[in-house]
């Protein structure tokens, strides 16, 4: 199956920096990524669509000047939390998209973020 | 719209036993249905899933999953629960009408195997 690397596994920052991570797919190339995030004992939700060489795609109610997403190239997706405050301390977990309707999804190991 | 619906929270059971992770599921048209497990701070591990065909589906790990499509359900089950099991279970739907969408989750089940 397809082999995703998200980076860092965990990190703690303080209030008012800019945390970036990382996912990018090993072996295939992932013209787009989903980014979900994650409150304890929760399900995942939808952040954002990350789409190689245009724009991400939100849903609603996730800042987007907030959650910045990069696509610059086929293999890498990067999430970058600005001005990071104490709420925005969860779980992100990036997934590569479907290749067809009838396969799964394969999802990095997540990030753990802790804001100060 | 596409829902799933996983009715416990919490599902305690003793190693050895028989367990069952359950999850119903709502779409248009055929659904196809995925499991998913969480160990604590990683991402999800895909499981198993059903497309078509045969009702009951293996998967990873000795899990095993019925698709019934009178009840709308896709429980999860495994005949001899490990301790190693203990972990967060999701179980999601894909409506293949829908086009490439995303996967929709439930909410997940926390397993616990006692010793």
């Amino acid at each position: 199956g397809a082999v995703v690397s998200q980076h860092p596994s965990w990190v703690i920052c303080k209030s008012g920096t800019s945390v970036k991570i990382e996912c990018r797919s090993l072996d295939f190339q992932a013209t787009t990524m989903f980014w979900y995030r994650q409150f304890p004992k929760q399900s995942l939700m939808l952040m954002a669509t990350s789409n190689e060489g245009s724009k991400a795609t939100y849903e609603q109610g996730v800042e987007k000047d907030k959650f910045l997403i990069n696509h610059a190239s086929l293999t890498l997706s990067t999430l970058t939390v600005t001005s990071a405050h104490p709420e925005d301390s969860s779980f992100y977990i990036c997934s590569t998209p479907d290749r067809a309707m009838n396969t799964e999804a394969f999802f990095g190991q997540g990030t753990r973020l802790t804001v100060v | 719209a596409q829902s799933v619906a996983q009715p416990e929270d919490q599902v305690n059971v003793a190693e050895g036993n028989p367990l069952t992770v359950k999850c119903t599921y709502s779409v248009s048209g055929n659904p196809y249905l995925f499991w998913y497990v969480q160990y604590p701070n990683r991402g999800l591990q895909f499981l198993l899933k059903y497309i078509t065909g045969d009702n009951l589906v293996k998967g990873s790990y000795g899990f095993e999953a019925e698709f019934n499509k009178s009840q709308t359900s896709f429980h999860l089950k495994k005949p001899s629960a490990l301790v190693s099991d203990s972990a967060l279970y999701f179980c999601a739907v894909r409506d293949p009408r829908s086009g490439y969408s995303t996967l929709t989750f439930g909410k997940g089940t926390m397993l616990l195997v006692s010793p």
